[in-house]
């Protein structure tokens, strides 16, 4: 089965600087990988997918995902984080599910952007 | 605004009552799901439906059922609610079965359930 893990339960960074929100995955194949974002009492947003092509994946609020195959990683990064960014990111990755698919997600990094 | 409505926002249960999540898409998706959230957990799939008048089980089935009787609503209820299953449920849908979709899913707002 697919997974993904999110190493660290929270992130803290200053405003201004570089964000990295780290996720890994095992996968059987080709992996399909998302991110999406939680704000409070939110429901999750779409912030990018990898699928194929370029490695490096651009998506919304200024966001990018690095796929690595050989360190089986989807890094989420941006290069100056706004304390607006603090959110809980989840990544996910796609998996075969009887004749369609499910997302498998991760179990979340809270991300703390501080002034 | 074209997404998924659930209802109620937030509920207060008591254990041994039986309750129905709604959920209703407007976006003529033909897939959906229902995931809780718990702490340190993650969101883990409970139901879900390829298309209307289909559904089948996810990760953590017991307890719950769905129904699928058109394309836009998707209900989820609890027969006879527990205390462990105070969570907070999200409703998703995505198109063509999550295969073409380039957003993955469209989520809900969510419920938060707490069964006392």
């Amino acid at each position: 089965a697919q997974s993904v893990a999110q190493p660290e339960d929270q992130v803290n960074v200053a405003e201004g600087n570089p964000l990295t929100v780290k996720c890994t995955y095992s996968v059987s194949g080709n992996p399909y990988l998302f991110w999406y974002v939680q704000y409070p009492n939110r429901g999750l947003q779409f912030l990018l997918k990898y699928i194929t092509g370029d490695n490096l994946v651009k998506g919304s609020y200024g966001f990018e995902a690095e796929f690595n195959k050989s360190q089986t990683s989807f890094h989420l990064k941006k290069p100056s984080a706004l304390v607006s960014d603090s959110a809980l990111y989840f990544c996910a990755v796609r998996d075969r599910m009887d004749s369609s698919y499910k997302l498998i997600f991760g179990s979340g990094t809270r991300l703390l952007v501080r002034p | 605004i074209a997404g998924i409505t659930q209802a109620p926002t937030s509920q207060i249960l008591a254990a041994g009552r039986r309750m129905t999540l709604r959920c209703t898409q407007d976006m003529r998706h033909n897939a959906m799901y229902w995931y809780r959230q718990d702490l340190g957990l993650g969101l883990r799939l409970i139901h879900y439906s390829n298309t209307a008048g289909t559904t089948g089980k996810g990760e953590v089935p017991d307890g719950y059922s769905v129904s699928r009787a058109n394309t836009d609503d998707f209900p989820l209820t609890l027969a006879s609610a527990v205390p462990s299953q105070t969570s907070v449920y999200f409703c998703a849908s995505s198109d063509s079965s999550g295969q073409g979709d380039p957003y993955g899913y469209t989520f809900g707002s969510g419920t938060r359930l707490t069964v006392v």
